[in-house]
């Protein structure tokens, strides 16, 4: 699995609900990352992490926030869920410097 | 992050070799060519990167030209289990590191190994 677990694998919410997207790495790796792919398209950037205590907007920000108040872990927060927003969700990590990141199996997010 | 142009699709026979190009001609030296693959909705898998030497693993051998401007991945005994869509990805380190080195995705090809 990558040294990554996402949590929920599947969720229905409906306009204006809200929740958090849990993602744990256990390689105690610098960086994290959480991106969205939609149908036929290629991933994008949500937000992203270089390290503990610390987040930054990614391509596609808006409507989402995220927290890493712990090293091993980075949630993604959807605060009044939109249909716009109907997705899969990939967390990622990999350690600082030259490397690959590690991708998780995804959360499929539907909104109605 | 330079832009990064691949075949959207490719057929390969199974057993023998698929060699998927990428065109990055607006590469910068500090930039690194990297490949990974999705199969099925699967989160994407890293295959391996390289900056300007020809490198091989496990998986996959990846031949980058002289001027860096394209690159090439080849699987040397393509398998079902291949089928997949390839992203090439180009990515800066050094500097780029403040910036968290983010993956810009494209639509990659989508390679099928038939039987």
């Amino acid at each position: 699995n990558a040294g990554v677990t996402q949590t929920p694998k599947f969720r229905v919410l409906k306009t204006g609900q809200s929740m958090t997207l849990l993602c744990a790495q256990d390689m105690n790796h610098e960086y994290m990352y959480w991106y969205r792919q939609d149908p036929g398209m290629g991933l994008r950037l949500i937000h992203y992490s270089v390290g503990e205590g610390t987040t930054a907007k990614g391509e596609v920000p808006d409507g989402y926030n995220v927290s890493r108040l712990k090293k091993q872990n980075f949630l993604l927060g959807l605060e009044s869920a939109a249909p716009s927003q109907t997705s899969v969700y990939f967390c990622a990590h990999r350690r600082a410097g030259v490397g690959e990141q590690y991708f998780g199996p995804g959360t499929r997010l539907t909104v109605t | 992050d330079a832009k990064t142009t691949q075949p959207p699709s490719m057929d390969c026979a199974e057993g023998r070799a698929a060699n998927l190009p990428c065109n990055h001609s607006t590469i910068s030296g500090n930039e690194y060519v990297y490949w990974y693959r999705q199969i099925h909705s699967q989160g994407p898998q890293y295959i391996i990167h390289g900056l300007k030497n020809n490198e091989t693993n496990e998986m996959a051998s990846l031949i980058i030209t002289e001027d860096r401007k394209s690159s090439t991945l080849i699987l040397p005994h393509a398998t079902l289990r291949d089928t997949a869509v390839y992203y090439c990805i180009v990515r800066v380190h050094g500097s780029g590191e403040t910036s968290g080195s983010r993956l810009t995705f494209g639509e990659g090809t989508q390679l099928t190994v038939n039987p």
